[in-house]
This record gives C-alpha cells, sequence and structure tokens, in this order.
C-alpha cells in the first residue's frame, strides 16, 4: 500500500541558510500535517491544510512556511534557518470523511541538521 | 486545550511478561485517544484508537487499551510482550468536535523488553 513520501530523508543545512521539504500523502488523502520532533521530544504540531487551504495553526515559527498545491502535495519552508531548528520533521495525512475520527498516516521524517 | 501526561519515561519488562504502558489526559468534553510506535529513526506507526462505544479496544500487533472516563486514562496493554516490542510509544488526544484535526501527543514512553 502506498505510505506517505517525504523528502530529503536528511538535510544538513548553514545557520542562516533556507530550506524546503516536501510532503506527498496518501493517494485520495485531502489534509496534510507537518510536526516537528527535536531530539528526545515529542511531535510537535506545526500546521496542517485540507483541501489545499490552511485547517489549522501551531507552533510555526514565522520564518517556516508551508502550502498545500493543487497535486495534495505539500512543501514547508524554512529561512533564516538556526540550531534550535535541528530536528526530525514529520509530514502526515488522513483520510476524507473522517473528521476527528481518523488516525494520522505518517511519513518516515526528514532529518534536518543545521550547523 | 487539551494535554496528554505518559507518567514513565520507561518501562522495562521482561519477554513474555505483561506489558502495560500509562497515558491520561485532559480535554474539554470527550476526547478521541490514539495511541502510536515509533521505532528508530522512524515515522510513527498508529496501533489503535477510540472513538466511541466499548471501553477496550484492540489494535495491531496484539496491542489493547481500555479507556477510562472517570480516570481519564487510556493505558496501552499487552498481555505478552516481544523483544520486538521495544520501542518508543506516543499517546494522543483529539477534542470531539475540535476545530481542526491535529493530534496533541504525550512525552512518549521509551517500552524495553529483556529476552
Amino acid at each position: 500500500a502506498a505510505g506517505v513520501i517525504q523528502s530529503p530523508r536528511h538535510l544538513i543545512k548553514e545557520k542562516r541558510e533556507t530550506a524546503t521539504l516536501k510532503c506527498y500523502p496518501i493517494p485520495r488523502h485531502d489534509t496534510v500535517y507537518w510536526y516537528q520532533q527535536g531530539p528526545g521530544q515529542d511531535p510537535q504540531f506545526l500546521i496542517s491544510f485540507y483541501e489545499k487551504m490552511q485547517s489549522d495553526k501551531g507552533s510555526i515559527p514565522d520564518r517556516f512556511s508551508a502550502q498545500q498545491f493543487s497535486d495534495y502535495h505539500s512543501e514547508l519552508n524554512m529561512s533564516s534557518l538556526e540550531l534550535g531548528d535541528s530536528a526530525l520533521y514529520f509530514c502526515a495525512s488522513s483520510a476524507p470523511g473522517t473528521g476527528g475520527t481518523g488516525e494520522l498516516f505518517f511519513g518516515e521524517g526528514s532529518r534536518l541538521t543545521v550547523l | 486545550a487539551q494535554s496528554v501526561a505518559q507518567p514513565e519515561d520507561q518501562v522495562n519488562v521482561a519477554e513474555g511478561n505483561p506489558l502495560t504502558v500509562k497515558c491520561t489526559y485532559s480535554v474539554s468534553g470527550n476526547p478521541y485517544l490514539f495511541w502510536y510506535v515509533q521505532y528508530p529513526n522512524r515515522g510513527l506507526q498508529f496501533l489503535l484508537k477510540y472513538i466511541t462505544g466499548d471501553n477496550l479496544v484492540k489494535g495491531s500487533y496484539g496491542f489493547e487499551a481500555e479507556f477510562n472516563k472517570s480516570q481519564t486514562s487510556f493505558h496501552l496493554k499487552k498481555p505478552s510482550a516481544l523483544v520486538s516490542d521495544s520501542a518508543l510509544y506516543f499517546c494522543a488526544v483529539r477534542p470531539y468536535r475540535a476545530a481542526g484535526n491535529k493530534l496533541t501527543f504525550g512525552g512518549g514512553t521509551r517500552v524495553l523488553v529483556k529476552p
């Protein structure tokens, strides 16, 4: 079965650089979520999109932005990177019609290291 | 605002013994509750969820969880643990009819099953 695809899996950047993470949800899933997981931390919700519109916003820094495209893939853009941005970034998707009851399907994550 | 507490950072259990991972939650109204498992450098995998109905829910890999409304708990259990169950376990909550579908995660409990 198709899963959530994230790219790149690993990314190394310098401070103040920019990074873009991509997420391809499971086909026909209409909602995409972004989470950030620091070392030894639980995943923290950043932002979500439903049918290409932002549906919820969490602890996403102003330096970050995201969008969902017409093919439902999503991109997380991170600028002016800081050391503290080093983390595992997860994308997840959920199926249509499940509302709040549906589980999230997570990708394998993109590990960002800021030097 | 909703929150999840996992009081144990780590649980050690011998293979073949029962495994319990504790979770308590705080949310306005009825909760939707989830358990996820994470293996090293991997994404979160869905185990089971409670939405409504029977308080005992069964999930993947022989895991089950019991919803207790009076104690606001949703403990994860497995009658006979395997070494391969060693992983990081996250409890998560989503309020009923909450705006947005984001999950709020607990801090995680590391399970170590010894042969």
